[in-house]
């Protein structure tokens, strides 16, 4: 059975911090991951994804990924109050076709503190 | 990003009635969209695929037969609960995947509650 798994937390850090989210899939198939944001009772919010084996920055944020590891992370510079969330970790694969099922973690809960 | 648009954001139905959620792609065309139900701190759970003009792929556990999905265009796919039960009660979120690097994209997502 595919799964992702995420840490469920609570992490808590204190402002200008950095949060460091992690997340480890189990389907070697896996071919992109992605970070989703999603505060308490609205729709997850894409952040970045990655495909390739390293680091990819945008902005404040940072996605780690180590296929051979089979883990991705998240990094959050500067951490604000306003990044306090449930971030959600998820594994795509492409089922063909046009088809690209994500298998989704079920969350970290952040919490940045002033 | 790309825009996925909802409707309705908040709804509650009667038991035993149907309800229908619209998930449509604003500013692209979606050959493939994805419905998924989540429930209070859970995860995002996968109920069905849906390409274009061809019948939906349903998760195991999910019945096809009350979970109703049509995607008839490329920018919309509609999701009707059918003889709705107070356990049917969710937060029922679809996506859309672009063509360009394959990223899905979210809808805000609809409440449906059930009395």
């Amino acid at each position: 059975q595919k799964e992702v798994e995420q840490n469920s937390g609570p992490l808590s850090v204190p402002e200008g911090a950095i949060a460091s989210l992690n997340c480890t899939y189990s389907d070697r198939g896996s071919q992109s991951f992605f970070w989703y944001r999603q505060y308490s009772g609205k729709s997850p919010e894409l952040i970045m994804f990655i495909y390739s084996n390293g680091d990819k920055e945008d902005g404040r944020f940072t996605a780690q990924l180590n296929k051979a590891s089979q883990y991705v992370s998240l990094l959050i510079r500067d951490s604000q109050p306003s990044d306090s969330a449930t971030y959600l970790c998820a594994a795509g694969l492409d089922s063909g076709g046009s088809n690209y099922k994500l298998t989704f973690g079920k969350g970290t809960l952040l919490t940045v503190n002033p | 990003g790309a825009v996925v648009s909802q409707h309705p954001s908040w709804v509650i139905c009667k038991s035993g009635t149907s309800v229908k959620i619209e998930c449509r792609s604003l500013d692209f065309q979606a050959t493939t969209m994805f419905w998924y139900r989540q429930f209070p701190k859970q995860s995002l759970m996968l109920m069905a695929t849906s390409n274009e003009g061809s019948k939906a792929t349903y998760e195991q556990g999910v019945e096809k037969d009350k979970f109703l999905i049509n995607h008839a265009s490329l920018t919309l796919s509609t999701l009707t609960v059918t003889s709705a039960h107070p356990e049917d009660s969710s937060f029922y979120i679809c996506s859309a995947q672009t063509g360009v690097g394959n990223t899905i994209y979210f809808g805000e997502g609809s409440w449906l509650t059930v009395v």
